[in-house]
């Protein structure tokens, strides 16, 4: 059955960066998109972008352009977020997603706080 | 960006009763191809999202008959008919016709 696993928790630190993981199982990583989506606690889903694991090509939203960075390892069948320049305002959860949202992780929770 | 306008922000029903969630795009959500990519998704208290309908009125596999969804152009519906207790939780809209693919902003589902 289709899996997506996402990483744990973050808490970070104003001004850095956090990695998140989306490991997919249960089907070809390489032939689906790879959707993430924020979702601020009790507030609404907002999508970021997707890469897409076949060719690794990326689409971000403008408005997390130069805040979010996707990227792909086939081998092991991961996606990866990169959140960088971290404020108070990407404290969320994020979700990965496969392709039309048909699968969803559990979601990350992250907490940017000094 | 597409605008999705979703309505009511919350409601309550009793069990067994019915409900209906408007939700209104702000352009045509007709794809070139001639789909229309409009889908309906329920996240449960502490839960993901789940996919419930997808290409306006296509329930996605394990999907009860319970859940039904209409529409054209820039007005859907999504039907929730005998409502039980797992039904609780928040509805969105959400567009996959132009990027970037948006959601509307919930309807909360409580339970009587």
């Amino acid at each position: 059955q289709v899996q997506l696993q996402q990483s744990g928790a973050e808490l970070a630190k104003p001004g850095t960066s956090v990695k998140l993981s989306c490991k997919a199982s249960g089907y070809t990583f390489t032939s689906y998109y790879i959707y993430w989506v924020k979702q601020r606690p009790g507030q609404g889903l907002e999508w970021i972008g997707y890469i897409y694991p076949g060719n690794g090509g990326t689409y971000y939203s403008e408005k997390f352009k130069g805040k979010a960075t996707f990227t792909a390892d086939t081998s092991s069948s991961t996606a990866y977020m990169l959140l960088g320049s971290l404020t108070p305002e990407d404290s969320a959860y994020y979700f990965c997603a496969r392709d039309w949202f048909a699968y969803w992780g559990q979601g990350t929770l992250v907490t940017v706080s000094s | 960006d597409v605008v999705m306008t979703q309505t009511p922000v919350s409601m309550s029903v009793s069990l067994g009763g019915q409900v209906s969630i408007s939700c209104r795009s702000s352009q045509s959500l007709v794809h070139n191809n001639g789909n229309t990519y409009l889908s309906w998704y329920i996240q449960k208290p502490s839960q993901s999202p789940q996919l419930l309908i997808y290409k306006v009125s296509n329930r996605f596999s394990g999907i009860s008959d319970r859940f039904s969804g209409s529409g054209s152009g820039t007005d859907f519906t999504l039907k929730i008919s005998r409502v039980e207790p797992d039904d609780l939780g928040v509805y969105y809209c959400g567009q996959g016709t132009q990027y970037p693919l948006t959601f509307g902003s919930g309807t909360k589902l409580e339970i009587k």
